[in-house]
């Protein structure tokens, strides 16, 4: 998504019901992306990531989706608990582009009691 | 070893002044990160190192940033005549080789200049 500076994109989700984030990356280069969390104040938390030739890939509560067709990535959170709230992004890493990750503007996950 | 630390965690500093960050990855990692972040924005890279190499450097690392690991452990960040557009949190990553792209983060220094 594009930067909108202070006013990142919002989800609002009931605690319990599942959310799904989406994030379009850039570069068709890219063979690994990573979904992070960002709680106030602290640095961004791993979460988990998938590589290029996987269009799955499912953890405990998380599952990201890849589709390289249309350059897409999303998170799917089950059962998403308070804890959940967090500022999430997605990174990427261009094949060829050393160790370095893009990261892209962030969703806003807010779960409501 | 309780993860990426970076001291300090706030700088209040006056435009013109120098500013020293510095950060201590995970002991058993040899790779490690400089990141900038803005408020509502994802981290942008600034300059990794491998062991005490710079590797590489971002263009938004203009010369008056300087990063050093001199001995392949702890690094340091130093920005030289500080002006008000360097306000940011300011984030250290390590990672191992072989260890996947993905990294762990300190919890940042938050800069703020007046």
């Amino acid at each position: 998504g594009e930067s909108v500076g202070l006013h990142l994109p919002t989800l609002s989700v009931q605690e319990g019901d599942n959310s799904i984030i989406n994030c379009a990356y850039s570069n068709s280069a890219s063979d690994y992306f990573i979904w992070y969390k960002q709680e106030s104040g602290k640095g961004p938390q791993f979460i988990i990531d998938i590589r290029s030739n996987m269009d799955k890939r499912q953890g405990q509560r998380v599952t990201v989706l890849l589709n390289k067709t249309v350059k897409h990535l999303s998170l799917q959170i089950a059962a998403t608990q308070p804890g959940d709230s967090a500022v999430y992004f997605c990174a990427e890493r261009f094949t060829g582009g050393g160790n370095k990750l893009t990261f892209g503007t962030g969703t806003q996950l807010k779960v409501e009691l | 070893d309780t993860g990426v630390s970076q001291d300090p965690r706030h700088k209040i500093t006056k435009r013109g002044q120098n500013v020293t960050f510095r950060c201590d990855p995970i002991s058993e990692h040899n790779r490690l990160y400089w990141y900038r972040q803005t408020l509502g924005q994802g981290p942008e890279f600034l300059t990794y190192f491998q062991n005490e190499a710079q590797l590489e450097k971002s263009r938004l690392l203009s010369d008056r940033f300087s990063a050093e690991r001199p001995k392949g452990s702890f690094s340091t960040l130093e920005i030289q005549r500080t002006e008000q557009g360097d306000s940011a949190m300011y984030l250290c990553a390590s990672s191992m080789t072989g260890g996947g792209y993905g990294y762990t983060f300190g919890s940042g220094t938050r800069l703020t200049v007046v």
